[in-house]
């Protein structure tokens, strides 16, 4: 079956504790995207990955880090939480660029940081 | 600066109801991509509909349809015959700058559909 996973899907953490969201497509994909989303901000870039080791900011970039080594995972790294950083993430797919075609989405994860 | 705005933050409907639901963009660009997404209350995003630029043609899809004119940069998405399965949150969404895979959403519109 064709999907994304993420993992976890919830995360309680401290301020100050790194933690990393892993996610995986399995549909070959080149391009990758990471996502959070916020009531009443909608659903913002963090980042996006056009391939392997090729990696760009998204509209909000501060506080993350990502890596791209294999095409088909592209983790989402927090060095150290903030409590502004609890949101839902998500993680995206696609076989073409993301400006023209369409996303698959992961399931999400819930991160809350006290 | 590109940008989305859903206007409408809630919408509450009675099942059967017509809907529609607004998005309105600005770019620079002159080669874009618009989309819709929905989210249901179970969380997936789902894919509903992309257009191009170029491309106005209004387009239908079942009990769905979108018109989208570039005259007043807007792309709405209107619901026939609502059913409570649609209640959802919505999102439209603008794709920029091109190979370089920008994409600006909405904040969502939140429909609920009442039997």
């Amino acid at each position: 079956e064709a999907q994304v996973t993420q993992n976890p899907r919830y995360l309680i953490t401290v301020t100050g504790k790194k933690l990393t969201v892993t996610c995986s497509q399995n549909m070959n994909h080149e391009y990758m995207s990471w996502y959070r989303q916020d009531p009443g901000l909608g659903l913002r870039q963090i980042y996006y990955s056009m391939n392997v080791e090729v990696t760009d900011k998204g509209d909000v970039p501060e506080g993350y880090k990502v890596s791209r080594k294999e095409k088909r995972n592209f983790p989402l790294i927090l060095e150290s939480p903030s409590p502004n950083q609890t949101s839902l993430y998500f993680c995206a797919s696609s076989s073409l660029p993301l400006a023209s075609h369409e996303q698959y989405f992961g399931p999400g994860t819930r991160l809350t940081v006290t | 600066a590109q940008k989305v705005t859903q206007a409408q933050t809630e919408i509450s409907v009675v099942e059967k109801e017509d809907v529609t639901l607004d998005c309105v963009y600005e770019t620079r660009d002159t080669t874009y991509y618009l989309f819709w997404y929905k989210q249901p209350p179970s969380g997936e995003l789902v894919f509903l509909i992309r257009r191009n630029s170029f491309d106005e043609q209004n387009e239908i899809s079942g009990r769905y349809s979108w018109n989208f004119q570039k005259s007043t940069s807007s792309f709405n998405f209107t619901i026939t015959a609502s059913q409570v399965v649609d209640s959802a949150v919505y999102f439209c969404a603008l794709s920029w700058g091109g190979a370089n895979s920008k994409l600006t959403f909405g904040k969502g519109i939140t429909l609920s559909v009442r039997p």
